[in-house]
């Protein structure tokens, strides 16, 4: 089973500040990863499929890197409404996904 | 409309079965491969279980297998979940979700139908 290791689990910043939470696949998932972000009460929203691709209505100050094991995501210029839980998730085989634990943006 | 939506949560007691159900609509159903995802009370997501869109592959997460069964039918747009021998550790918020697949909609998930194992 892939497992994926998420970090960190919990992040302060201010409005304003650049972010980057990391994702790592035990095993390669070439560019099968997707970022979430959730806030209390609502499903998550998908944000970045495929490593890199950015979903439609998605603000362009969200993006992704990376392929293999290693991941991440930036947000270049935090928001109010970016405050939430952001989730890493491999979807390698059509069949089995895995999410990483979860990263708290919190303000500082 | 685009959209997922689940059913057939409750309050159900410790050793007992409860089956989900999952409505899709708006797009085409048996194209894709779909997934049960569960997150307990403050806690992060949970991947449950996925199928693929023949059924020819479900696979599940540890915490569940051998109590745990998905199913899907095209014909009727809808996924299910059929738990057995619930755990008070089974307690949670069961998502229905589509897979990412190539083209929009890509991120779609219902909001969610609740799960509680207690006595």
């Amino acid at each position: 089973d892939i497992q994926m290791t998420q970090s960190p689990s919990t992040l302060s910043a201010s409005v304003g500040d650049r972010v980057t939470i990391t994702c790592r696949a035990s095993q390669s998932i070439s560019s099968w990863l997707a970022w979430y972000q959730q806030t209390p009460g609502k499903a998550p929203k998908l944000l970045i499929y495929k490593a890199s691709s950015l979903e439609s209505g998605v603000p362009s100050r969200f993006s992704g890197s990376g392929s293999g094991t290693e991941f991440t995501l930036t947000i270049s210029s935090l928001q109010p409404d970016d405050f939430a839980t952001y989730y890493c998730q491999q979807y390698n085989t059509y069949s089995t996904w895995t999410f990483g634990q979860g990263t708290k943006v919190e303000i500082k | 409309d685009v959209q997922l939506v689940e059913s057939g949560g409750g309050l159900v007691q410790p050793g007992r079965s409860l089956r989900l159900s999952c409505a899709a609509s708006g797009f085409r159903f048996d194209d894709y491969a779909m997934h049960w995802v569960r997150q307990a009370p403050g806690k992060g997501l949970e991947w449950v279980s996925g199928i693929t869109w023949n059924s020819n592959n479900r696979d599940y997460a540890d915490s569940v297998k051998g109590r745990f069964t998905i199913s899907r039918d095209n014909a009727k747009n809808s996924l299910y979940l059929q738990m057995n021998s619930l755990r008070p550790e089974d307690t949670a918020l069961y998502y229905c979700a589509k897979d990412i697949g190539e083209s929009p909609p890509r991120g779609l998930w219902g909001q969610g139908t609740l799960v509680t194992v207690s006595s």
